[in-house]
């Protein structure tokens, strides 16, 4: 089945530095997903992403789908954007259901 | 705006017993899935309804069982409660184009934490 692979695993940051999360699969996918899950445990949708550039902030995200990858730029980190950050896709096919799979996530500790 | 809404937010159960979580999608919203976190993991898709019928479905076991009802809210029956059922359920809704499921975002729910003793 389609791989999710996220990295780093883990990333600790100084308050107000830059981050770039990366997340690689391994086949054609309809849509791709970057969620924040916070302390509290709900899943904020980030962007909704399959292809191209979009901006919200100090937060970005870019998707090449033809090389199977997208980039979350964190800018100017906060502690409040400390907690897990999940990449999720749908796989192309036949089906297409919608269901998510998600990679293992990056856990994110910003300090102040 | 309107958001997933869950209930209940918390549940205790011994096992055993049984469970009932409910899902209200966001309105228009026609496509309701389930999934499963458990502690320190990923969320797992476990199934997923269009348009009141079943449209997927995932590593699921037989003792859950889920329907969505005319109204679009959806239920998640779980029987013979396990230790390792104890997890973050979340539920999430999309508005899918008609006669195609999926490919739009998916909106979460803020989920039902259920703990097994």
């Amino acid at each position: 089945g389609i791989q999710v692979e996220q990295s780093p695993p883990d990333l600790i940051l100084q308050e107000g530095a830059n981050s770039t999360l990366r997340c690689n699969f391994s086949d054609s996918v309809n849509n791709l997903q970057w969620f924040h899950q916070n302390p509290w445990g709900q899943l904020i949708n980030l962007f909704y992403i399959p292809s191209g550039t979009k901006q919200n902030g100090r937060l970005s995200a870019t998707t090449v789908a033809t090389e199977r990858y997208s980039l979350l730029y964190i800018s100017s980190s906060q502690t409040t954007d400390s907690g897990v950050y999940f990449c999720a896709v749908e796989i192309s096919g036949s089906s297409n259901t919608g269901k998510l799979i998600f990679g293992q996530g990056t856990t994110l500790q910003v300090k102040p | 705006a309107a958001g997933v809404i869950q209930s209940p937010r918390h549940l205790i159960k011994e096992k055993r017993e049984t469970a009932t979580l409910k899902c209200y999608p966001i309105p228009r919203h026609d496509t309701v899935y389930w999934y499963q976190q458990g502690p320190g993991q990923d969320p797992q898709f476990l199934i997923s309804f269009y348009e009141k019928m079943q449209s997927d479905k995932g590593s699921i076991p037989d003792r859950f069982s889920a329907q969505q009802f005319s109204d679009y809210h959806s239920e998640l029956n779980m029987s013979s409660l396990e230790l390792g059922d104890s997890a973050l359920y979340f539920c999430a809704s999309s508005f899918s184009p008609p006669g195609l499921a999926g490919s739009y975002e998916q909106y979460f729910g803020p989920g039902t934490r259920l703990t097994v003793t």
